[in-house]
């Protein structure tokens, strides 16, 4: 099983609205990613987790606020959004082993297609 | 900072032709990733390439990394229409823990 699943796929939300995106993996990975992806851009990586702890935070603002609740579950807070926050909302996962000779491999869910109105 | 940067950005060609995409990086690394993004779509992961000289062929595209020159390719053999999408290619390098920075991208259409 390689699937990592998002939900939902697609949310709509008001500025003073709090909602939150959900990540789920079954691999075993140990590290776990959001990524934020605007129209015809590459990814960029807003936060890492790894062995469930907060690894890396690319100075994402506070009204994200990440979770994770155990090593299959990664969760996204969202709260006080603005619209340009609108974007698709990636979750990743990979095996944190660097001395893994397949290499760290990240599997991506199919994301969620977030609007902020 | 780190920059990914691929070449040519868009890439319109014509079934048949033979195409090669560019992926430069600015950092130490010998892995590499290659992933596929259809419209609307998530990532699909297509090669994962693990040291100097690796070279790996899934049907009509082929990838190969050169880490002395920092160079990744994706070569495009006999395009057909349904290789149409975009293409990223992607660096991971270590800051505490494994982090994946991705290219520019390279939006590939292919005419009929």
């Amino acid at each position: 099983d390689t699937e990592v699943t998002q939900t939902p796929k697609h949310l709509v939300m008001g500025m003073t609205n709090k909602k939150s995106l959900k990540c789920e993996q079954h691999m075993g990975h140990r590290a776990m990613y959001w990524y934020k992806q605007k129209a015809k851009k590459p990814p960029e990586l807003m936060f890492v987790y790894s062995y469930e702890k907060l690894s890396i935070n690319e100075s994402v603002p506070s009204r994200f606020s990440p979770e994770c609740p155990n090593s299959s579950l990664l969760n996204l807070h969202l709260h006080a959004l603005q619209p340009e926050d609108s974007a698709l909302y990636l979750c990743a996962s990979s095996q944190e082993d660097y001395r893994n000779s397949q290499g760290t491999e990240a599997f991506f869910g199919q994301g969620t297609r977030l609007t902020v109105v | 900072e780190l920059k990914v940067e691929q070449n040519p950005l868009f890439l319109s060609m014509q079934e048949g032709k033979n195409y090669t995409i560019y992926c430069n990086y600015s950092t130490t690394s010998d892995r590499l990733y290659w992933y596929r993004q259809d419209p609307g779509k998530s990532l699909e992961s297509l090669f994962v390439l693990l040291s100097n000289g690796a070279v790996k062929q899934e049907g009509r595209l082929m990838a190969s990394l050169d880490t002395k020159a920092r160079l990744s390719t994706l070569h495009i053999t006999a395009a057909v229409h349904d290789l149409s999408a975009t293409y990223f290619c992607a660096v991971d390098i270590i800051a505490g823990t494994y982090k994946y920075i991705f290219g520019t991208g390279t939006r590939l259409k292919v005419l009929a």
